[in-house]
């Protein structure tokens, strides 16, 4: 049983394309995220839901739309991809959004744009 | 504000022998740490969490983590190393966020 799933694992478009990355939690969790991965591997927040309300919502362009239709479920839609966007996406879960909460990751979308 | 310092950025060991990777932490308050490792290629996993309590935190694949007040630090520690071990580790402040900061991680890498 797959915790926290993302779909797909790879993806590589061309520049000007949309695309979009889907998340699953099984673990009955509240709160979900999405941070994105540069080469330097550092990890930066991106969006966060709980009970399918927005909560946070980094400085990231609105290019990037995060959907949620249920608790279990964290989308995530990119229009007009350029080349900056080129990272691995994880997406993450959470009990609640309290602080001291262990979040549980996905396997990462590896994103690469031509 | 909280943040930690990893201060290497990798750390070689040979398998069999024990493994320290080391964190510090700046915290006002009660610090929330956390240690994540991520293997190639592969999504983070939680090893281990000091909330409040015991200052010796036992985790996963026999992880250990003390949090040490007085030197204000959260040192993972493993006393056998293995080769799978081999990753990237990240030692992670809760800021208060509600989102996990995270910074470049050290590498260890374990030989055999």
């Amino acid at each position: 049983d797959t915790a926290v799933s993302q779909t797909p694992k790879y993806l590589v478009t061309q520049m000007g394309n949309d695309k979009s990355i889907k998340c699953e939690q099984n673990l009955g969790h509240d709160t979900m995220y999405w941070y994105k991965q540069d080469s330097k591997k550092f990890l930066k927040i991106m969006f966060s839901y709980n009970n399918k309300e927005l909560i946070i919502n980094e400085t990231v362009p609105n290019r990037f739309s995060p959907k949620s239709p249920d608790k279990a479920h964290l989308n995530l839609h990119i229009n007009s991809l350029e080349l900056g966007d080129s990272a691995v996406y994880f997406c993450a879960s959470s009990q609640d959004s309290s602080a001291g909460e262990t979040q549980y990751f996905g396997p990462g979308t590896r994103l690469l744009v031509l | 504000a909280q943040s930690v310092a990893q201060p290497e950025d990798q750390v070689n060991v040979a398998e069999g022998n024990p493994l320290t990777v080391k964190c510090t932490y700046s915290v006002s308050g009660n610090p929330y740490l956390f240690w994540y490792v991520q293997y190639p290629n592969r999504g983070l996993q939680f090893l281990l969490k000091y909330i409040t309590g015991d200052n010796l935190v036992k985790g996963s694949y026999g992880f250990e983590a003390e949090f040490n007040k007085s030197q204000t630090s959260f040192h993972l520690k493993k006393p056998s190393a293995l080769v799978s071990d081999s990753a990237l580790y990240f030692c992670v402040p809760d800021t208060g966020r509600r989102a996990l900061t995270f910074g470049s991680g050290t590498r260890l890498q374990v030989q055999p």
